[in-house]
């Protein structure tokens, strides 16, 4: 998974409960991306980053989930009064500057379970 | 509707068979790539493909681009049980950096 951090791997929480998702990129990376892995769905797109910019989150559901990549430290996916269905795998990739951001690389994810 | 669709979604071979998955679309994709993922981890770049009609190879792995780039195509020479796993194939689109990902081949390879 070419160097890029996810932490915690797995996380469980109860309803109602604040879940906290971190990601470093690989070295040299400044692109982060998170998507979600339903069981026996296939990975979807959620939000896009650069260095405290937003760029695309038209995957993002619309109410109680929010990301962040601050200038220091880790991008940041936070999912706020969590509820059963949001029990999946959480994935971060991160690409490099330039035209070649399509090649993206992936951490080995958080595994969220809700209770 | 799933924009790529691959098939088949599950195949189970023996040791040293040759086999082919597929990833089509009715769209067009600027770059397509295939992962592989193994249970309870995150997927592995395998390749990425740009050019239509395009053939890359990684050892016993030869991955093809259609010449339309809608589609594209994983072939593995005399599998091995390493071999196992589900692999992945997504495509991003011109002008978006997000990639869309079919559901995957999951794949056993039998010694």
């Amino acid at each position: 998974n070419a160097g890029v951090m996810q932490n915690p791997r797995h996380l469980v929480r109860r309803r109602g409960q604040e879940a906290r998702l971190r990601c470093s990129p690989m070295k040299g990376h400044s692109h982060v991306y998170w998507y979600r892995q339903l069981p026996e769905e296939g990975l979807k797109f959620m939000v896009y980053l650069q260095k405290e910019n937003i760029i695309d989150e038209s995957g993002m559901p619309k109410e109680r989930f929010s990301a962040e990549f601050p200038k220091e430290g880790p991008s940041i996916l936070r999912i706020q009064q969590v509820v059963r269905g949001d029990s999946a795998a959480y994935f971060c990739a991160s690409s490099p500057i330039g035209t070649d951001r399509d090649t993206q690389y992936f951490g080995p994810g958080t595994r969220l379970t809700v209770l | 509707t799933q924009l790529l669709e691959q098939s088949p979604q599950f195949l189970s071979i023996q040791e040293g068979e040759n086999l082919t998955v597929y990833c089509n679309s009715s769209s067009v994709f600027s770059s397509l790539q295939w992962y592989r993922q193994e249970p309870g981890e995150g997927p592995v770049l395998l390749v990425t493909v740009v050019t239509g009609g395009e053939v890359k190879k990684l050892k016993r792995l030869t991955f093809q681009f259609g010449d339309a780039r809608k589609d594209s195509s994983l072939h593995i020479t005399a599998a091995q049980p390493g071999d196992t796993g589900l692999y992945l194939c997504a495509g991003a689109q011109g002008g978006s950096e997000k990639l869309v990902f079919g559901k995957g081949t999951k794949l056993t390879v039998n010694p």
